[in-house]
């Protein structure tokens, strides 16, 4: 079974500064996607990046961009330029490419940032 | 505006009592998908439907029933088997099971 470890249960960051949240997974398959995901205190998940495990080029949306290390099995979030906006829970989550349809979620890291 | 819409957003249980959480979409897509959030975890999968009038388990589907008579709407029901059902419960849907899931805004189900 795949699973999704995110280390950092709590990150800080100076507004405009650079943070990086780290997403480790574990897995068999060869094909799958990648996916950070944003849940500010409204609570509604919102899609943030996403990556596809064959594409060797880094997934990038705008502030976002994402180091996605396919023999390490990481996938770690850059957000530039921090903004106060930012600030909310991210998770990270994996899919497989071979028709299973769940969304494997890491336990999330709460993103503050300091103004 | 195309969206996925939860009602409602909060809902209280009381013990012994089956609830219904609403989920409806008008983006067009066929998948649809329950999602529940407990304190410090991340979202784990109830159930899905790929398409109309079908719909399969996901990890933690006891405790729970869903129905799909149309492509806009997912209901979930928490019956009274499921007996820790304080949660966040999540709707998401995609254009298909290999595309990207969008979620709605939550119901909040707090037991009395």
């Amino acid at each position: 079974a795949q699973t999704v470890t995110q280390s950092q249960p709590e990150m800080s960051v100076q507004e405009a500064e650079t943070v990086t949240l780290s997403c480790t997974y574990d897995t068999s398959e060869s094909d799958y996607y990648l996916f950070w995901y944003k849940q500010p205190p409204s609570r509604q998940m919102i899609l943030v990046i996403r990556q596809e495990a064959y594409k060797q080029q880094n997934a990038t949306e705008n502030r976002f961009s994402v180091n996605f290390q396919k023999a390490a099995k990481s996938f770690s979030l850059k957000i530039s330029d921090s903004q106060l906006g930012d600030a909310a829970m991210y998770f990270c989550a994996y899919r497989s490419a071979f028709g299973n349809e769940k969304l494997t979620f890491g336990t999330g890291t709460r993103l503050t940032i300091i103004p | 505006d195309g969206g996925i819409t939860q009602s409602p957003k909060y809902l209280f249980r009381k013990e012994g009592q089956n609830v219904t959480l609403s989920c409806e979409q008008n983006l067009n897509h066929d998948a649809m998908y329950w999602y529940r959030q407990d304190p410090g975890q991340g979202l784990r999968l109830i159930y899905y439907s790929q398409i109309v009038n079908d719909f399969q388990k996901g990890d933690i589907a006891e405790g729970y029933s869903v129905s799909r008579e149309k492509k806009e709407s997912f209901p979930l029901t928490v019956t009274s088997a499921q007996k820790n059902p304080t949660a966040f419960y999540l709707c998401a849907s995609s254009v298909g099971v290999q595309e990207t899931q969008y979620f709605g805004p939550g119901t909040r189900l707090l037991v009395l």
